[in-house]
């Protein structure tokens, strides 16, 4: 099956600076991968859509500049959380989908962030 | 507005007792509808895919059904390691972004 492999499973940073989570798709290529949030006890809330060779799509009310996201090959996604805060702790899940027919999209394991 | 629904929120079972549980979607044009199984502090994990009104997906004591309106996941006699947080997505025809439901948080007890 397909395997989305996230890093790292969880950090804690000091408030101020920046944290890197990496998402790879291991076993298949993906033009596409997305970025979601999710507090506790609540659904998964789309931040923004990856796209391999060109510029994230952002949902609305999450900061660009804050959330920076590099797709920089078909099986690689970053994103980065710059001079976090407090309450940018929460757990962050990609998802990665397979180039062709099928829609359904494969998630990683997800990364817990503390800011302390 | 494209919506989604799940219910109920939370469900307690015994172990060998049936159950269904329901999404309820309004969307434009419905691509595709997706359940997922979440455990705590893990990312979702795909059970299926489903694409028009009449279809039908089973795997191992997960079923599952879509309307035109609503999906329902039946959990046969269900085991203890059935329990997890089962979440419904659906996408709109146009795009593959998911719009994902708040989930059922389902425990079975031995």
């Amino acid at each position: 099956g397909a395997v989305v492999s996230q890093h790292p499973s969880w950090v804690i940073c000091k408030s101020g600076t920046s944290v890197k989570i990496e998402c790879r798709s291991l076993d298949f290529q993906a033009t596409t991968m997305f970025w979601y949030r999710q507090f506790p006890k609540q659904s998964l809330m789309l931040m923004a859509t990856s796209n391999e060779g060109s510029k994230a799509t952002y949902e609305q009310g999450v900061e660009k500049d804050k959330f920076l996201i590099n797709h920089a090959s078909l099986t690689l996604s970053t994103l980065t959380v710059t001079s976090a805060h407090p309450e940018d702790s929460s757990f962050y899940i990609c998802s990665a989908r397979v180039i062709g027919v099928n829609t359904e999209a494969f998630f990683g394991q997800g990364t817990r962030l503390t800011v302390v | 507005e494209d919506q989604v629904t799940q219910s109920p929120e939370a469900l307690r079972l015994q172990e060998g007792e049936s159950s269904s549980l329901n999404c309820s979607y309004t969307v434009s044009g419905l691509r595709g509808l997706f359940w997922y199984r979440q455990d705590p502090g893990k990312g979702p994990e795909f059970l299926f895919t489903l694409y028009s009104a009449g279809e039908e997906k089973e795997k191992e004591r997960l079923k599952a059904t879509l309307t035109k309106k609503e999906s329902f996941l039946h959990i046969t006699a269900p085991k203890p390691e059935d329990s997890a947080t089962y979440l419904c997505a659906v996408q709109e025809e146009g795009t593959y972004k998911y719009i994902f439901g708040t989930g059922t948080r389902l425990k079975v007890l031995a």
